[in-house]
């Protein structure tokens, strides 16, 4: 079956701790997204990359790093630096870039305590 | 700015008809999407508009005018299943330039 993966489903972390979110794609995507969903907004984008081993900043890029290094994996570290990082998670993929639906991963439900 | 405006909450009984509307202004438009998402899931892609009209696809319908900023989602002949947040997003050139609504929870009621 072809989709996207996320994990884990939920994740708790300390204040001050660095972790990483896993997104696999088998869709054979070119492209793909980090977003970032808090109650009462809309999706707000953190990273995204169009090819491997290029990654380009989104709106909220501050206190994240991702890396791109196969085209199947995109995952993203939420560092201590980022000031609020308890949310939900969502990465997604497309074919392309400016004409290609984007197809959601289930999410990661961040919680740091 | 950008801004994508849909309802917050939507109530409406099992077997009718619902309308969810989104206003949209955008720096440019290049396609509108719609979204259904079920609490603590992924949002899963319902519809897509680009030209001005009516997309039907079986008990779902999604309309635009993009000269009015407008986009409603249709939803027929309504199940408890259909109780979801649905999300309009407006892509303004590409990808990476997708802006969100916030969602419009839709309650299914008996």
């Amino acid at each position: 079956d072809g989709g996207i993966t996320q994990s884990p489903k939920y994740l708790f972390r300390k204040e001050g701790q660095n972790v990483t979110l896993s997104c696999e794609q088998n869709l054979n995507h070119d492209a793909m997204y980090w977003y970032r969903q808090d109650p009462g907004q809309g999706l707000r984008l953190i990273y995204y990359s169009q090819i491997v081993n290029d990654f380009q900043k989104g709106d909220i890029a501050e206190g994240y790093s991702v890396s791109r290094e196969k085209k199947e994996s995109f995952p993203l570290t939420v560092t201590s630096a980022q000031k609020n990082p308890t949310a939900f998670y969502l990465c997604a993929s497309s074919r392309g870039d400016d004409t290609d639906t984007q197809y959601f991963g289930p999410g990661t439900r961040l919680t740091v305590l | 700015g950008q801004n994508i405006d849909q309802p917050t909450e939507m109530t409406a009984t099992e077997g009718a008809i619902v309308q969810i509307n989104c206003t949209y202004q955008t720096s440019g438009f290049n396609g509108l999407f719609w979204y259904q998402q079920h609490a603590g899931e992924a949002p899963t892609f319902l519809s897509y508009n680009v030209l001005d009209g009516l997309e039907e696809k079986g008990r779902f319908s999604s309309f635009l005018s993009r000269s009015k900023g407008y986009s409603y989602l249709l939803l027929k002949e309504l199940q408890m299943k259909d109780s979801a947040s649905y999300l309009c997003a407006v892509r303004a050139y590409n990808n990476n330039d997708m802006r969100f609504g916030a969602g419009t929870r839709l309650t299914v009621k008996p």
